[in-house]
């Protein structure tokens, strides 16, 4: 089955941006989405379909897909931007819907 | 405005069979292409994927949990169900229902309930 793999933490100060990134065999033939999930609260989809935003998500919220590697972008970085974010794909070999295992983001 | 709640036993005990319901609010279960999803999370964990039921009744369950579960659907009371047998504390963790979106390029999840924590023990 496909495997995404995420580094479990990421640290940043606040103002600066952060690059959060996703790693899968091929994953740039493929659409990424992204999920932001805090303490003791559902997932949010923050990223759907490489780089859209749903309504309500900050523009400073982006992604991007090449290669071997996606990449879930934040710029200047809030404290409430603290949170685990998880990458996911579809898997259409499977009909499996894929996370990744998720980074902790902590500001700083 | 879509919503999803979870609802079912808490407590399970070892060997028997977990059962959550999710009731869909603000939207019909019948509407559009979407699939109602099952997640779950161990404490302290990442995310996986139980499976998903169209309101037609076409179902898919993740092939590591395929021989334990069965997802089923009421249109009637729009809702979906869960149940998996034979649990261990492995199976211990918050059981979210969500609603999948798929077009031909991919599927995402767009809507999750609250998330319910389930507990096997005895």
């Amino acid at each position: 089955s496909y495997v995404l793999t995420q580094p479990p933490s990421v640290s940043v100060a606040p103002g600066q941006t952060a690059r959060i990134t996703c790693g899968g065999n091929n994953i740039g033939s493929k659409s990424v989405h992204w999920y932001q999930q805090k303490p003791g609260q559902a997932p949010v989809l923050v990223i759907y379909y490489v780089s859209d935003r749903p309504s309500g998500i900050p523009e400073r919220f982006s992604g991007s897909n090449s290669g071997n590697t996606a990449t879930l972008t934040i710029s200047r970085v809030e404290a409430g931007d603290e949170a685990d974010y998880y990458c996911q794909v579809w898997d259409s070999s499977s009909d499996l819907v894929v996370f990744g295992g998720g980074t902790t983001l902590t500001v700083l | 405005h879509l919503q999803l709640q979870e609802s079912g036993s808490g407590l399970v005990k070892p060997s028997q069979t977990l059962s959550l319901t999710c009731t869909v609010s603000g939207g019909s279960i019948t509407s559009g292409g979407y699939s109602w999803s099952w997640i779950r999370q161990p404490p302290g964990k990442g995310l996986e994927w139980i499976g998903y039921i169209y309101h037609t009744g076409s179902t898919y369950y993740n092939p590591s949990l395929k021989s334990r579960v069965t997802i089923s659907v009421d249109r009637s009371k729009n809702q979906f169900s869960l149940k998996l047998t034979s649990v261990t504390a492995a199976d211990t963790a918050v059981y979210y229902c969500a609603r999948r979106d798929c077009s031909s390029a991919s599927c995402f999840v767009d809507y999750w309930g609250q998330g319910t924590l389930v507990t096997v023990s005895s």
